[in-house]
């Protein structure tokens, strides 16, 4: 079965430090790549997304994510955070021709910005 | 309208209660799941539903019993719970099952409480 690991369970940045969270998956094939968000007492929300083409693919709120299939990585990254970036980030991973597009999480990073 | 609902947004109940969790979405879409998430967790994956059928049950109990009235409603029964039971439980929707580049939206969720 696949896997996703998300290797830095805490992160602590000041404000406008660079962000890269990490995100690896074991799957040997084709992928569908997610990165969600949960701010405090909030729901997911999908910040970006790759299916296929551009292997760097931006997203919501300043965020960017780079595919590298060879590491197969599918890093998080933001040039500049700010105090409410503070939130939990899922990386997510669907296996190209998984029946029921069965998502498989990485365990998350919480990511606290102090102001 | 590209939006998850789900109601309540709170639910607290004894052991010995049955209460239901609803789920809604007016995007056409013809999967939708439930997920369940413990605090400081990414989600877990409980049900699938394809076409108003259950496609995927992942061993989940049967004090939860999933319900498909029609495409655009999932409800999720609960009776005899636990305490361990208390978490949040999110429903999500796809366009189709199976497809590839296909991504999950997901609702606000329910935060349950067992008592």
């Amino acid at each position: 079965a696949q896997s996703v690991s998300q290797h830095n369970h805490h992160v602590i940045l000041s404000e406008a430090a660079s962000l890269e969270l990490g995100c690896n998956y074991s799957y040997g094939g084709t992928v569908n790549l997610f990165w969600y968000v949960q701010y405090p007492g909030q729901h997911l929300q999908l910040l970006l997304k790759y299916f296929s083409g551009d292997p760097l693919v931006k997203g919501i709120k300043g965020f960017e994510a780079e595919f590298i299939k060879s590491k197969f990585s599918f890093n998080l990254r933001k040039p500049s955070v700010q105090w409410s970036d503070t939130a939990e980030y899922f990386c997510a991973v669907i296996p190209y021709g998984n029946a029921g597009n069965m998502l498989t999480f990485g365990g998350g990073t919480r990511l606290m910005v102090k102001p | 309208d590209t939006e998850v609902t789900q109601t309540p947004k709170h639910l607290v109940m004894g052991m010995t209660n049955k209460k239901s969790l609803k789920c809604e979405q007016h995007m056409g879409h013809r999967a939708m799941y439930w997920y369940k998430q413990k605090a400081k967790k990414p989600p877990e994956l409980m049900f699938v539903y394809s076409y108003e059928k259950l496609s995927i049950n992942e061993s989940v109990p049967s004090r939860f019993s999933p319900e498909c009235p029609n495409s655009s409603l999932l409800n999720l029964h609960l009776h005899a719970l636990q305490p361990e039971d208390s978490a949040l439980y999110l429903c999500a929707s796809s366009q189709r099952w199976g497809k590839d580049n296909n991504e999950q939206f997901f609702g606000p969720g329910t935060r349950l409480t067992v008592l």
